[in-house]
């Protein structure tokens, strides 16, 4: 019963680094998407999938990439990384239709030097 | 548009008393609303759903919430606060309507006191 996984769990990375963040989900969820969390600011979203080979952006896209290749995995990349990018993100998917909830990974802590 | 306003950053109750944690919204179209719960390093986990049913919805571990169309509100309650309660939780709002997005309050951190 996997659900929605997220790797790594932790990351440290230099000013200017690249890295991927990867999200798998096996619950065959066409929506998928990334947010990430700062104290006091709420989840903040990223950018979204609605299905294969289909992305947009979210309300804070600057700085990320993503695709969405397959159904089940929906990577965020990280071209140059920055302190401000030093954040908890949260991948989440969900079915469509009115009202359904999101489910959510663990999340990745990174950290930016 | 759609917004969410959690009325409290942080909300501290004694062991075995009522909790309340209040959110208001803003949608342009009938709403889904969400509470959700977050423990400590851990991911976000669904406590319960409003999607135009019933107005009192039940969740899990003996939370409920009121859906008050008049109000604007869905506020979060639980009779008796345990001390697996204190968490961080948030109220999400969904207006549907074609978009994908989900929009999430800034969180109210639940303090249990023994």
């Amino acid at each position: 019963n996997a659900g929605v996984t997220q790797t790594p769990k932790f990351q440290v990375l230099k000013t200017g680094q690249s890295m991927t963040l990867q999200c798998a989900q096996d619950m065959n969820h066409e929506y998928m998407s990334w947010y990430r969390q700062d104290p006091g600011m709420g989840l903040r979203l990223i950018h979204y999938s609605v299905g294969a080979g289909i992305t947009d952006q979210g309300e804070v896209p600057n700085g990320y990439n993503v695709s969405r290749s397959t159904t089940e995995d929906f990577p965020l990349r990280l071209l140059s990384a920055a302190p401000s990018q030093t954040s908890v993100y949260f991948c989440a998917s969900r079915t469509t239709g009115e009202g359904q909830p999101q489910h959510f990974g663990d999340g990745t802590r990174l950290s930016i030097l | 548009a759609q917004s969410v306003t959690q009325l409290d950053s942080h909300v501290s109750v004694s062991e075995g008393t009522p909790v309340l944690l209040r959110c208001n919204y803003s949608s342009s179209y009938s709403p889904s609303l969400f509470w959700y719960v977050q423990h400590p390093n851990k991911g976000l986990q669904l406590l319960l759903k409003y999607t135009s049913a019933a107005t009192l919805v039940k969740g899990i571990n003996g939370f409920e919430a009121e859906f008050k169309k008049s109000e604007t509100s869905f506020h979060l309650t639980k009779p008796s606060a345990h001390m697996s309660d204190a968490a961080e939780y948030f109220c999400v709002v969904w207006s549907g309507a074609g978009s994908y997005q989900l929009t999430f309050g800034k969180g109210t951190k639940l303090s249990v006191i023994p």
